[in-house]
């Protein structure tokens, strides 16, 4: 069945810097969503993109859709404590009805 | 405005012992309702999803089963509880329609289970 993977498990990020974590999927998606979850807190919602290349931006956050629709990437720009937590992409294949979620990016920042 | 309500917050169980959790959404009719598991510093694991009243698709074959007795109630129940049952469950919910759409989750249940 269709799976997705997520790189890397963890991030440890200084307090100002950039990063990306990436979203790798076995076969074509129709969409990809984005997840963040606070610790301790329970998944929200952030984003979802449908369209072959499509970019979207979040204030520091910006995501995007591979060409092919097999891939996708979240970038945070000048990281703060408030982007601690993990980031989970999530996906449903060209004919699975379930939404199957990554293992997550867990980010952790040094002030 | 929808909201997702989940009870307990946390539970404490013995091996052995019965279980309920309940989920409830407000303000959407006919939600697709779902339920997940995840460990301690883990993914989410899919175990149940239900796309209308007494309709429930399992995923992972368990000690575990779940109920929909009313459109927007969801029950996750054991008969016996495991130690590996232990973690951390949540309920969420998306328009009805393809069940691949946007999911908003309720704030979970800490099971542990000694």
């Amino acid at each position: 069945g269709q799976q997705v993977m997520q790189i890397p498990q963890y991030q440890h990020v200084q307090e100002g810097e950039d990063f990306t974590t990436y979203c790798n999927s076995s076969t074509t998606l129709s969409n990809i969503q984005w997840y963040k979850q606070r610790p301790g807190g329970h998944p929200v919602f952030l984003i979802q993109l449908v369209k072959s290349g499509e970019v979207k931006k979040q204030k520091r956050l910006t995501f995007q859709f591979g060409e092919a629709k097999k891939n996708s990437s979240l970038h945070i720009t000048a990281t703060q404590t408030t982007d601690v937590g993990t980031y989970f992409c999530a996906g449903p294949g060209a004919n699975d009805y379930k939404l199957s979620f990554g293992a997550g990016t867990t980010v952790t920042v040094r002030a | 405005s929808q909201t997702i309500h989940q009870w307990p917050a946390t539970l404490v169980q013995p091996v052995g012992s019965p279980l309920s959790l309940e989920c409830t959404v407000e303000g959407t009719s006919n939600p697709n309702l779902y339920w997940y598991r995840q460990a301690a510093g883990r993914g989410l694991q899919l175990l149940f999803y239900s796309v209308g009243i007494g309709q429930i698709s399992s995923e992972v074959p368990q000690n575990l089963s779940a109920s929909r007795p009313q459109d927007r109630q969801f029950i996750l129940s054991s008969k016996k509880l495991l130690l590996s049952d232990s973690g951390f469950y949540l309920c969420a919910w998306s328009p009805s329609g393809r069940i691949t759409d946007t999911q908003y989750f309720g704030p979970g249940t800490r099971l542990t289970v000694l």
